[in-house]
């Protein structure tokens, strides 16, 4: 039973244009979104995160969004440069208390190329 | 700021064989530590987790072990590995907000 699902494997973009990256969950419970990213042979790197109470949080090119009623969230970069081409994982947990803020569950990522 | 630390990269280990990951952290003290695996095609799994010395948390029945013998020490362990064993083992440090810090994974292949 996956909870959290990126349901496009890949997607390619061009230099300087928008990447969206979407990610789909089931479980309500869940109240903190997050998104890593991850080269090649490297552990995952936090990258942005969105807080349930909200529906939009930006970082400078990169924009999470929220969908609670649809439970679905999407990362816009903008513009897309080429070393943004990693892979993409959304996470979520439920509870920000205690030890539940570690326990995440993760999507099966989304790899991302951006070409010249 | 934080870092973690986590061998071997990757490891050829036998069906049987036992197996031993270590973890240690760097700049910071008494921090809530986890255990992930990615398997094929799948997302991150989280496995253990640990809030201190000698306190281990399991989230799914498994092959597998953990323990914390220090505050900034982690280790997963097996007795006798299985094929289903195979996969990316990372090792985080999260903080509150889910903004963690991981290790560069343990690429283990169970033949």
């Amino acid at each position: 039973d996956q909870q959290v699902k990126q349901n496009s494997p890949s997607l390619s973009v061009q230099e300087g244009r928008i990447s969206i990256l979407n990610c789909d969950y089931t479980n309500s419970m869940f109240d903190y979104f997050l998104w890593y990213k991850k080269y090649p042979a490297e552990g995952p790197t936090f990258l942005i995160s969105i807080s349930s109470i909200k529906d939009k949080n930006e970082d400078g090119r990169f924009t999470v969004f929220l969908n609670k009623s649809a439970k679905h969230l999407s990362l816009h970069i903008v513009p897309s440069q080429p070393g943004d081409s990693a892979v993409y994982f959304c996470a979520a947990s439920a509870g920000a208390g205690g030890t539940s803020y570690g326990k995440l569950t993760f999507g099966q990522g989304t790899i991302l190329t951006v070409h010249p | 700021s934080q870092t973690i630390h986590q061998w071997p990269a990757t490891l050829v280990q036998p069906v049987g064989s036992p197996l031993s990951l270590e973890c240690t952290v760097e700049g910071t003290s008494n921090p809530n530590l986890y255990w992930y695996r990615q398997a094929a095609g799948r997302g991150l799994q989280l496995l253990f987790y640990s809030v201190g010395i000698g306190q281990i948390s399991s989230e799914v029945p498994q092959n597998l072990s953990a323990s914390r013998p220090q505050d900034r020490q982690f280790i997963l362990s097996s007795k006798k590995l299985l094929l289903s064993d195979s996969g990316f083992y990372l090792c985080a440090w999260i903080s509150v907000g889910g903004m963690g810090t991981f290790g560069s994974g343990t690429r283990l292949t169970v033949v």
